[in-house]
This record gives structure tokens, C-alpha cells and sequence, in this order.
């Protein structure tokens, strides 16, 4: 079964940068047809999707965030990372790592799709 | 903001049939599949439906997914006190190249 599991700071500072670790179990993150992302959701609102990467460390952002955000990926320790940078209050949030199924659609493209496994998710106050 | 637009909350009495609407465009739900979640507090999200209308092993077929144009819908029939949770639906946006959420909904249960 596989498992993910997110790891790192329990706090951070404003203005310094998140830092998270995912680790993946149970199966290979260089598995073909998957992304592995990053969603957050601050407290009381939605969930918001902050970027995938591919095994091979092909990348897609949220363009709200692309400015701050980079990804990246350690096949030898089957794990995936974001940093984010500059951060706020605003950026106070739980956040969750997962698998994303990347499709090819029928005009030509490929996309994004589901999470269909995802971490325990790990909350992330930034506060000083 | 979020692209896709649900309503804030929805509700119905145990046995009822309640359905969430999902609004998006032509850049998401008008050209691609929709995926629906369910959030419940504490937990991770769960993947409920994908591909617009397919439900992963172990989901209950109470649970089904339609389109129609730029809307998307979710619809449980049989409501059960354990269905009480956030749903959310989502979809690869063309023009941002992301993939966006809904702003989500809230079920309660009668």
C-alpha cells in the first residue's frame, strides 16, 4: 500500500522560507503516469493546489504562487520537497503532499489529474 | 480566488438525495474531466470521484459525478450520517496550466 508522509519545521518565521519533505513508501515515486504534489489548506478555507512534479523533475505551478515556489525531487530517497519562499501569516496552513495521475487528453495535451493518495498532512504556522 | 464555484453549503436528512454544483468555464470543466473530494476534519482528502464520473474501488455507488458544459455536479443519494464532510471539486485549468480546486461545500447531515 503506498504511503506518503510529509516531514519538516513545525513553525516558521516570516520572511523565511517553508521547507517540507515528502517520503514516499510502499512504491516508487519514478512510477510512469504520476505527479506527486503539493495542496494546502489555511485554517477555515479551501484547499488550494501549490504545484506537481514528475519524477524526471519536470515541474507545473500555481501561477499565485510560482514566484515563491520550487519543487524537487530525490528518486534515490523516493522523496519530494517544496520550499516557498518569503512567507507570511497568509501562508499559515496544513499542508499535504500526494500522488497525481497525469493523463493525456484527446485535444492534444497533457493534464493533471486526481490525488488519489495522500499524506497525513502536517500543519505549518508561520509566526515569530 | 478559486476559478470553480460551489455552493457554500448543502444539507438533507438521512435517506435524502443531495447535490453539489461545481461552476467553472470553458478553460476547465468545459474542456476537461472533473474530480470531486471529500474532505472530512482531521483527515486527509479523499478521491470520491474522477474522470468526471468514475468512482474509485471502495467508494459507495451512492456517490455519483455528472457534467454538463461548464458545470459540474455531484449527487448522494441515500444520505448517511457518515457523508457529513467538505466536498470539493477540481480540475486542470487550460490557460493557467494548474490544476484548481473549487471553493467547496459543506454537507450536513439533518
Amino acid at each position: 500500500q503506498l504511503q506518503l508522509q510529509e516531514s519538516g519545521p513545525g513553525l516558521v518565521k516570516p520572511s523565511e522560507t517553508l521547507s517540507l519533505t515528502c517520503t514516499v513508501s510502499g512504491g516508487s515515486i519514478s512510477s510512469s503516469s504520476y505527479y506527486w504534489g503539493w495542496i494546502r489548506q489555511p485554517p477555515g478555507k479551501g484547499l488550494e493546489w501549490i504545484g506537481s512534479i514528475y519524477y524526471s523533475g519536470s515541474t507545473y505551478y500555481n501561477p499565485s504562487l510560482k514566484s515563491r515556489v520550487t519543487i524537487f525531487v530525490d528518486t534515490s530517497k523516493n522523496q519530494f520537497s517544496l520550499k516557498l519562499s518569503s512567507v507570511t501569516a497568509a501562508d499559515t496552513a496544513v499542508y499535504y503532499c500526494g500522488r497525481q495521475r497525469y493523463d493525456y487528453h484527446s485535444g492534444g495535451y497533457y493534464y493533471l489529474s486526481g490525488v488519489d493518495y495522500w499524506g497525513q498532512g502536517t500543519l505549518v504556522p508561520v509566526s515569530s | 480566488q478559486s476559478v470553480l464555484t460551489q455552493p457554500p453549503s448543502a444539507s438533507g436528512t438521512p435517506g435524502q438525495r443531495v447535490t453539489i454544483s461545481c461552476s467553472g468555464s470553458s478553460s476547465n470543466i468545459g474542456s476537461n474531466i472533473v474530480n470531486w473530494y471529500q474532505h472530512l476534519p482531521g483527515t486527509a482528502p479523499k478521491l470520491l470521484i474522477y474522470g468526471t464520473n468514475q468512482r474509485p474501488s471502495g467508494v459507495p455507488d451512492r456517490f455519483s459525478g455528472s457534467k454538463s458544459g461548464t458545470s459540474a455536479s455531484l449527487a448522494i443519494s441515500g444520505l448517511q450520517s457518515e457523508d457529513e464532510a467538505d466536498y470539493y471539486c477540481a480540475a486542470w485549468h487550460d490557460s493557467l496550466k494548474g490544476y484548481v480546486f473549487g471553493t467547496g461545500t459543506k454537507v450536513t447531515v439533518l
